[in-house]
């Protein structure tokens, strides 16, 4: 049983650029949650899908934007790069039957230089 | 507000010392508590979780009890070994508006040696 998956593990952009994270979540979980964890930090929430929609939304400008696709997997979007965003993105799935816990991926380390 | 204070790191210990790391906890609802655990390069593993007064969750030796009247859920292990090097994040749910939501501490780093 494959757990949550991220693409890619390491990525390296630019200021001002754009990027795309995916995430595949675990077998039977719907709903998909996004984090951010800065270096030294604990993981913020970004935001979380369910059915297709944006659920709930972290303090995050909106050049962070998302999508869920029907097969429950999901995108992140960050516009307009800033040397700030670099972190370890992470993805996190969950049941929404079942609520928590949630199970996360190994993430997407990305570097804005 | 939801919000996670956590026991500053970094923590270093001798293989078989006993080990507490603190958490305290401010939520606006009623939430479930958690410890995950973070090995280099991995993402996060949950390794206990308490979701109402007076539970305790354990797992691998580790042990935590939701104290309400304290607000605390500190993580206390009676043996560590090597193998428990990693950083540790304690993290609140709300099961309120935010569910599916976690919050969490800054994390403890824990280093074992032998």
């Amino acid at each position: 049983d494959a757990g949550v998956t991220q693409s890619p593990t390491h990525l390296i952009k630019t200021r001002g650029q754009q990027v795309t994270l995916r995430c595949s979540p675990k077998s039977g979980h719907d709903t998909v949650s996004w984090y951010q964890q800065a270096l030294g930090q604990g993981p913020q929430f970004i935001f979380q899908y369910y059915e297709e929609e944006e659920r709930q939304r972290g303090n995050f400008p909106d050049r962070f934007s998302g999508h869920q696709f029907p097969n429950y997997s999901s995108e992140l979007n960050v516009n307009a790069l800033l040397l700030g965003d670099s972190a370890l993105y992470l993805c996190a799935s969950s049941s929404r039957v079942g609520g928590s816990p949630l199970h996360f991926g190994n993430g997407t380390r990305l570097t804005v230089t | 507000g939801n919000s996670v204070t956590q026991m500053e790191g970094p923590v270093t210990l001798s293989e078989e010392a006993f080990l507490t790391i603190n958490c305290t906890y401010t939520a606006t609802g009623y939430p479930s508590l958690f410890w995950y655990v973070q090995y280099p390069g991995e993402g996060l593993q949950l390794l206990l979780k308490a979701t109402k007064a007076d539970d305790k969750g354990s797992n691998k030796g580790f042990e935590a009890t939701y104290r309400k009247e304290t607000t605390s859920f500190h993580l206390e292990k009676g043996s560590v070994q090597v193998s428990d090097s990693a950083v540790y994040f304690c993290a609140l749910e709300d099961r309120g508006s935010t569910l599916g939501r976690l919050y969490f501490g800054r994390g403890t780093q824990l280093t074992v040696w032998p």
